[in-house]
């Protein structure tokens, strides 16, 4: 079956450092990747989408990288501010399919 | 302008009651989406409507959750016979588009808890 995997463990570093989020996933081939911030107690907030013939997309401090050879993703926030600390979720889509199949999450925390 | 809003925030029930949870998507999206969120885990999808119709119940879990959207806007989620094990957050989204790929706009989610 589908699966998709996130660190569980949260990620915790210093304010200015580069944040470097993974999500890999198998037995699945998807026309496309989301990445969403969901902050606690609030639902998930689009980041950046990513298509399965591209290799990199970005918006201003935001990367995200595909591979799809690996079948990972990269997401990447350079200089982290504290208030990038939140749950970041990788979503895998189809073509023909709306529905999306989210990942567990990475908790990431930026230390002031 | 308003995004996707939910009522209630939180529903606290008994085991065997019924539950109705209602989703208000921006307005003019024509696609909306039920997902249910478990403590440390992402939401997991439950039904996807184009309109007024439901295009995709596949992850509706079994036959005691249902869900509405008579005028293509407001959605109902329903749930018979609530179980312990059907807490969770509930998430509406909606999207403007047909397209598969275009972005979701998520709710802040409806808590219930089934005692």
């Amino acid at each position: 079956s589908q699966k998709i995997e996130q660190n569980s463990e949260a990620l915790n570093i210093q304010e200015g450092k580069t944040a470097t989020l993974t999500c890999n996933y198998t037995n699945y081939s998807p026309a496309y990747l989301q990445w969403y911030r969901q902050d606690p107690g609030r639902g998930p907030v689009f980041l950046l989408l990513i298509r399965e013939n591209e290799k990199e997309k970005r918006k201003e401090r935001l990367k995200v990288t595909l591979d799809t050879t690996l079948k990972q993703s990269l997401f990447h926030i350079t200089a982290s501010q504290p208030a990038d600390s939140a749950t970041y979720l990788c979503a895998l889509g189809g073509d023909s399919s709306y529905k999306l199949i989210f990942g567990s999450g990475t908790r990431l925390l930026v230390r002031p | 302008g308003a995004g996707v809003s939910q009522t209630p925030s939180n529903k606290v029930t008994e085991k065997g009651k019924y539950v109705e949870l209602r989703c208000d998507p921006i307005s003019g999206h024509t696609a909306l989406y039920w997902y249910r969120q478990s403590l440390g885990q992402g939401p997991e999808f439950l039904i996807y409507f184009q309109g007024t119709g439901a295009a995709d119940d596949s992850g509706l879990p079994n036959d005691r959750f249902f869900a509405v959207r008579p005028e293509g806007s407001v959605s109902t989620l329903k749930i018979q016979r609530t179980e312990r094990g059907d807490s969770a957050v509930y998430l509406c989204a909606s999207s403007s588009t047909g397209l598969a790929d275009n972005e979701q706009f998520f709710g802040p989610g409806t808590r219930l808890t089934v005692l």
